[in-house]
């Protein structure tokens, strides 16, 4: 079965470091994304990409880079952690058109301390 | 720009009782709507969604009805069980970009009590 998957699944890291989270993504979609959850904010939307090379900044993007090489991934790099990006994070793919169902992988909890 | 606003959480019922979970929308042209559920510790999965004015979506026993005049999608279900204990998103997707990026209310944390 196609599914999404995320690693690792529980992080902690120091306040400084880069830290590189993982997607990988088994339906063939074009389009991934990566949204925080925080409470009180729902999910809020990082960055996404529609294809290979391709890669957009969403609303809460600061401190955050992705790279699209190839279909089934989507790293997530938090160029120097703050405390301010202690969260839940979750990667999600997508068929291209807007009306498709968003698929979410499990999430990562990360601790920035 | 495009905004989602759900009631908020958390809202706790006892089991077999009605759920009405209110969700009202900000958006230019014609979004798609959605409900995404949350159980504890996993991610979000889809519920149920419309497309299109006076769609209604529904499943497992929940539905929601797009309604552009009072730009709203509501989510209700008429008997509730201890197992629908989750958080719900009300969410929307622009027509007019493509890919379908979501913009999602807070969340509304439901409890059923057995």
């Amino acid at each position: 079965d196609a599914e999404i998957t995320q690693s690792p699944r529980h992080k902690i890291t120091e306040t400084g470091r880069q830290v590189t989270l993982a997607c990988h993504q088994t339906w063939n979609h074009n389009n991934m994304f990566w949204y925080r959850q925080d409470l009180g904010h729902g999910l809020r939307l990082i960055h996404y990409s529609y294809g290979v090379q391709d890669t957009n900044k969403g609303e809460v993007s600061d401190g955050y880079s992705v790279s699209r090489s190839n279909t089934e991934d989507l790293p997530l790099t938090l160029e120097s952690a703050a405390s301010s990006q202690t969260s839940v994070y979750f990667c999600a793919s997508s068929e291209t058109a807007a009306q498709e169902t968003q698929y979410f992988g499990p999430g990562t909890r990360l601790l920035v301390l | 720009g495009n905004s989602v606003t759900q009631m908020e959480g958390p809202v706790t019922l006892s089991e077999e009782a009605f759920l009405t979970i209110n969700c009202t929308y900000t958006a230019t042209g014609y979004p798609s709507l959605f409900w995404y559920v949350q159980y504890p510790g996993e991610g979000l999965q889809l519920l149920l969604k419309a497309t299109k004015a006076d769609d209604k979506g529904s499943n497992k026993g929940f539905e929601a009805t797009y309604r552009k005049e009072t730009t709203s999608f509501h989510l209700e279900k008429g008997s509730v069980q201890v197992s629908d204990s989750a958080v719900y998103f009300c969410a929307l997707s622009d027509s007019h970009n493509q890919g379908g990026k979501l913009i999602f209310g807070q969340g509304t944390e439901l409890s059923v009590k057995p």
